[in-house]
């Protein structure tokens, strides 16, 4: 099975841009979520989304938004982009029963910010 | 909400040495509790996971963590460390209620001296 994609792998933006990126999960898998990895805050949830509806939100300001389309790909936008914003962004596939799931991570996409 | 510490950002063994990275949790009840590696540029790696029964769980490249419920604890151990374990290594904790959102602890760097 191929595992998680993630496009574009890197991704250099200015401020007050906006961004889409992009996670194609294993066949099969109806759950993906979205991870923010920085130095200093580390791994942090962003949201999950299952059969196409947001099932969980972590404490990102509404400038950071997803979906999830009837194939489970899904894309996260962050728009008006900010410094703070430039990190490692991770998505993570199920098979969506929850708790105890076992998730796999893509490669991430690395963004930046300038 | 549940959090994760993980006491140690650096750890420094010699090859062929034993090694044990500490995880602390917090969650009211039965927590579903997770470890992951993350080599260099890449995205992260179930090593192994708890949910139920045995408190020794078994998992990848010849791993083992403990749960310790009295010690809200799930310590990862391996007997002999190969130059090739050389990661950053996450803990991270789930609940039965929150889907697929998983909290993660700081993470643990480890090099390994030949």
């Amino acid at each position: 099975k191929a595992g998680v994609t993630q496009t574009p792998r890197y991704l250099i933006k200015t401020r007050g841009q906006q961004v889409t990126l992009s996670c194609s999960p294993i066949s099969g898998h109806r759950s993906v979520s979205w991870y923010q990895q920085t130095p200093g805050q580390g791994l942090q949830f962003l949201f999950e989304y299952f059969s196409e509806t947001q099932r969980n939100k972590g404490n990102f300001p509404g400038r950071f938004s997803g979906r999830q389309f009837s194939n489970s790909r899904s894309e996260m936008n962050v728009s008006t982009l900010e410094l703070g914003d430039s990190a490692l962004y991770l998505c993570a596939s199920s098979s969506g029963t929850g708790g105890a799931d076992t998730q796999y991570f893509g490669p991430g996409t690395r963004l930046t910010v300038l | 909400a549940q959090s994760v510490t993980q006491p140690d950002i650096h750890i420094t063994v010699s090859e062929g040495a034993s090694l044990e990275l500490r995880c602390n949790y917090s969650y009211g009840a039965t927590p579903y509790l997770f470890w992951y590696v993350q080599s260099p540029g890449q995205g992260l790696q179930l090593l192994l996971k708890y949910f139920s029964g045995d408190t020794l769980v078994q998992g990848i490249k010849g791993f083992e963590a403990e749960f310790k419920r009295s010690q809200s604890s799930f310590n990862l151990r391996k007997p002999s460390v190969h130059w090739s374990d050389a990661a950053e290594y996450f803990c991270a904790v789930g609940a039965a209620n929150a889907g697929n959102m998983l909290t993660f602890g700081g993470g643990t760097r480890l090099m390994v001296k030949p």
